[in-house]
């Protein structure tokens, strides 16, 4: 049972958009603590995808985009690429855990 | 570019002690801006942050509650590195190993290893 808690799987068609959301508490997200996404091909580590809630780092497409609101975050994925069949995890700070916690991890299939 | 490159042993025996490395190239392990964690990945506990050492003006350590009573991360400075101890491990401490940098600016996990599989098993 993650601290953060994502819906197992999400699909959509190519050029489709899709949202992956995650839900926390008042330990973590509703506490104002940033979320960040992070994309995981299989077989390969995870990959930072979006830091602070909204920022992308360098090299990662503006069809990824993040939000947050209360105790919620969102990503995002518009025009959808079988290259963005992969898993995605949202990652917090817990203050009552004092530990850095990850979601449960969203499987995204590219119909 | 910075890099993380992690080495150690696959296989480690019920009630012994793993331990993995992870050098670093193209930052410090002394960072006045950086931090330097060790992450794991189960099927069953999902990705799970371990702890974190850094430097400001003087080292700290930051450590899981879940495995606090097992494990030591420590710097080396003369070798731009820092290592992961998870003392009388059992079949639960099975996953894949990350280490991973996190810095100030962003306060994600930016830089990633490509992960050490750990089977405990006799």
């Amino acid at each position: 049972q993650s601290v953060l808690t994502q819906p197992p799987s999400v699909s959509g068609a190519p050029g489709q958009r899709v949202t992956i959301s995650c839900t926390g508490s008042s330990s973590n997200i509703g506490a104002r603590y940033d979320v960040h996404w992070y994309q995981q091909l299989p077989g390969t580590a995870p990959k930072l995808l979006i830091y602070r809630n909204t920022n992308r780092p360098s090299g990662v497409p503006d069809r990824f985009s993040g939000s947050k609101s209360g105790t919620s975050a969102s990503l995002a994925i518009t025009g959808l690429q079988a290259e963005d069949e992969a898993d995605y995890y949202c990652q917090s700070y817990d203050s009552s855990l004092s530990a850095w916690v990850f979601g449960g991890g969203t499987k995204l299939t590219v119909l | 570019q910075v890099q993380l490159q992690q080495s150690g042993p696959g296989l480690v025996k019920p009630s012994q002690t793993l331990s993995l490395t992870c050098v670093i190239s193209g930052d410090s392990v002394s960072s006045n801006s950086a931090a330097w964690n060790w992450i794991r990945q189960s099927p069953s506990r999902g990705l799970e942050w371990l702890g974190r050492t850094y430097y400001r003006s003087k080292w700290y350590n930051g450590y899981a509650v879940s495995v606090q009573s097992r494990i030591t991360i420590n710097p080396d400075t003369s070798k731009n590195q820092f290592s992961l101890q998870l003392n009388s491990v059992t079949p639960e401490d099975t996953a894949v190993y990350y280490c991973a940098r996190d810095v100030d600016r962003t306060d994600a996990f930016d830089i990633w290893g490509r992960g050490t599989m750990v089977t405990v098993s006799s």
